[in-house]
C-alpha cells in the first residue's frame, strides 16, 4: 500500500534531549513537509524539501533540522534548542508542481 | 508574510443543518486552494480550487473560490454526526524552481449533534 508513514506514533523525551522522527512515503513523490500541530490550532510549517540533498526553512524553523539524503525519507530532529516542543508533528509529501499534499498519521510527541 | 484566516473557529449544528465555513488568504504568488477535513490524526484531503467562480461538489460537501475578494467557501449540507471534525483550509503558494509549499489557516471545529 502506497502512503506515508510516521515513527513512532507517540514519543516522550526529557527536556534538553534531542530526538529525531521519522518519516518515510513510497508515493513516489518529490517534496516532503514538516509540520506542527499545537491545540485547537491549524498546521505550521517548520521545514520543507522539494528535491532531495535540499530543503528549506519554514515559518517556524528554530529549534529544529532536518535531511533529505534519500527521496523516500525525511527526518526531523528536534533539538534542545526548541523551547516549546510538545506538539503534534506531521509529515506530508506531495508531487512537485502540485499543491496537495498527503499525510501521515501524526507524532504526538511530549517533553517532560 | 502570507496569512490565511478561517472563521467561525467553531460551531455546534444539528444533524441534517448546513455550514458554511469561511477562509480567506493574503498569499504572494497564489496557486491553489485547498480543503482538509481532519477527524483525529491525519488530515484528508477534499478539495482543490484553482479558479474562481467553479463550484467543485463531492457528494454533500461543495466549495467555490473567488480569487478577487480573496475568500472560499466550504458547504456541508444535510450534516450527519460524521462530519464532527476540525476544516481546515490551506492556500499553495509557489515557491522557487516552480515547487509549492502549503499555508495553513487555524481549522474551524464542527461538532454536528444527533
Amino acid at each position: 500500500d502506497g502512503g506515508i508513514t510516521q515513527s513512532p506514533k507517540y514519543l516522550f523525551r526529557k527536556e534538553g534531549q534531542n530526538v529525531t522522527l521519522s518519516c518515510e512515503q513510497n508515493l513516489n513523490h518529490d517534496a516532503m513537509y514538516w509540520y506542527r500541530q499545537d491545540p485547537g490550532q491549524g498546521l505550521r510549517l517548520i521545514y520543507y524539501s522539494q528535491i532531495v540533498n535540499d530543503f528549506q526553512k519554514g515559518d517556524i524553523a528554530e529549534g529544529y533540522s532536518v535531511s533529505r539524503e534519500k527521496k523516500e525519507s525525511f527526518p526531523l530532529t528536534v533539538t534542545s534548542a526548541q523551547k516549546n516542543p510538545t506538539a503534534f508533528y506531521l509529515c506530508a509529501s506531495s508531487i512537485f508542481r502540485t499543491a496537495e499534499a498527503f499525510f501521515g498519521q501524526g507524532t504526538r510527541l511530549t517533553v517532560v | 508574510e502570507d496569512k490565511v484566516v478561517q472563521s467561525p473557529l467553531s460551531l455546534v449544528v444539528h444533524e441534517g443543518d448546513t455550514v458554511t465555513l469561511n477562509c480567506s488568504y493574503e498569499v504572494t504568488n497564489f496557486r491553489s486552494l485547498l480543503w482538509y477535513k481532519q477527524e483525529k490524526k491525519a488530515p484528508t484531503f477534499l478539495f482543490m480550487l484553482t479558479s474562481s467562480g467553479i463550484e467543485k461538489k463531492s457528494g454533500r460537501l461543495s466549495s467555490i473560490l473567488d480569487k478577487k475578494e480573496l475568500f472560499s467557501i466550504l458547504n456541508i449540507t444535510a450534516t450527519q454526526t460524521g462530519d464532527s471534525a476540525v476544516y481546515l483550509c490551506a492556500v499553495g503558494v509557489m515557491i522557487k524552481a516552480a515547487g509549492n509549499k502549503l499555508t495553513f489557516g487555524g481549522g474551524t471545529r464542527v461538532l454536528v449533534k444527533p
